[in-house]
């Protein structure tokens, strides 16, 4: 079972909100892990957004629009990175990041597409 | 702002060998936590190493441990990825990394990246 669980895709209209799940393997609790996002859009290298560790500990990447968020769902053992209000430019791939037995491990991404 | 070139990719045959190159620029270079993360093709994002400031702590891929080398000379601003036993698998854009100065900023700024194309 792999460290991280994205789904491959999510589809939705502009102005709707996309929440993008990532779920972290049975027997690693999302509660004492910090989870980072990340976008790539084709041709351009990836893109840090966002650290979510709790309400209280969170950090943003300067110039990153105020509609992407994080979050965590505990009783889905996932993080959660919030698009609202999605546009045409938010078409990408989006990856969670965690730190894991000494390494870092990236989910296996989420493609963004705005119909 | 943060720049970062890559350079050294190229096409290898498997078992060969490569290292990469990563200039930083417009930044305290010897300050940062520096990785190296790569894309491959139909594939994810995929963190490879990283290394602290003065080389005494490195972390590798399970895949790549044994095989593949971080290093860094802070008087040149750079960082290299010393690969060899390439593989088929190896294939991917490799990017280098600045990792915050205490290493839990992971890749919050990237090159551009330099293809490596493992095959014979």
């Amino acid at each position: 079972q792999a460290v991280l669980t994205q789904p491959s895709s999510l589809s939705a209209s502009p102005g709707a909100s996309a929440s993008l799940t990532c779920s972290l393997r049975s027997g690693l609790d999302v509660a004492t892990h910090s989870i980072y996002w990340y976008q790539h859009q084709p041709g351009s290298p990836p893109r840090y957004l966002l650290r979510y560790t709790s309400d209280s500990d969170k950090q943003k990447d300067s110039g990153v629009p105020s509609r992407f968020s994080g979050s965590k769902d505990a009783s889905a053992n996932a993080g959660i990175l919030l698009i609202s209000g999605l546009q045409s430019e938010d078409e990408a791939d989006y990856y969670c990041l965690i730190w894991h037995n000494g390494a870092w491990v990236f989910g296996g991404g989420t493609k963004v597409t705005v119909l | 702002e943060v720049q970062l070139v890559e350079s050294g990719g190229g096409l290898v045959q498997p078992g060969g060998s490569l290292r990469l190159s990563c200039v930083g620029s417009r930044f305290l270079f010897s300050g940062q936590w520096m990785s190296w993360v790569r894309l491959a093709p139909g594939r994810g994002l995929e963190w490879v190493a990283a290394a602290n400031q003065d080389e005494t702590k490195k972390y590798y891929l399970d895949s790549v441990e044994g095989r593949f080398a971080i290093s860094r000379d802070n008087t040149r601003n750079s960082l290299y990825l010393q690969m060899s036993s390439l593989r088929v698998e190896d294939t991917a854009v490799y990017y280098c990394a600045t990792d915050g100065r205490d290493g839990w900023s992971p890749a919050e700024r990237w090159g551009q990246g330099t293809l490596v194309t493992v095959s014979s």
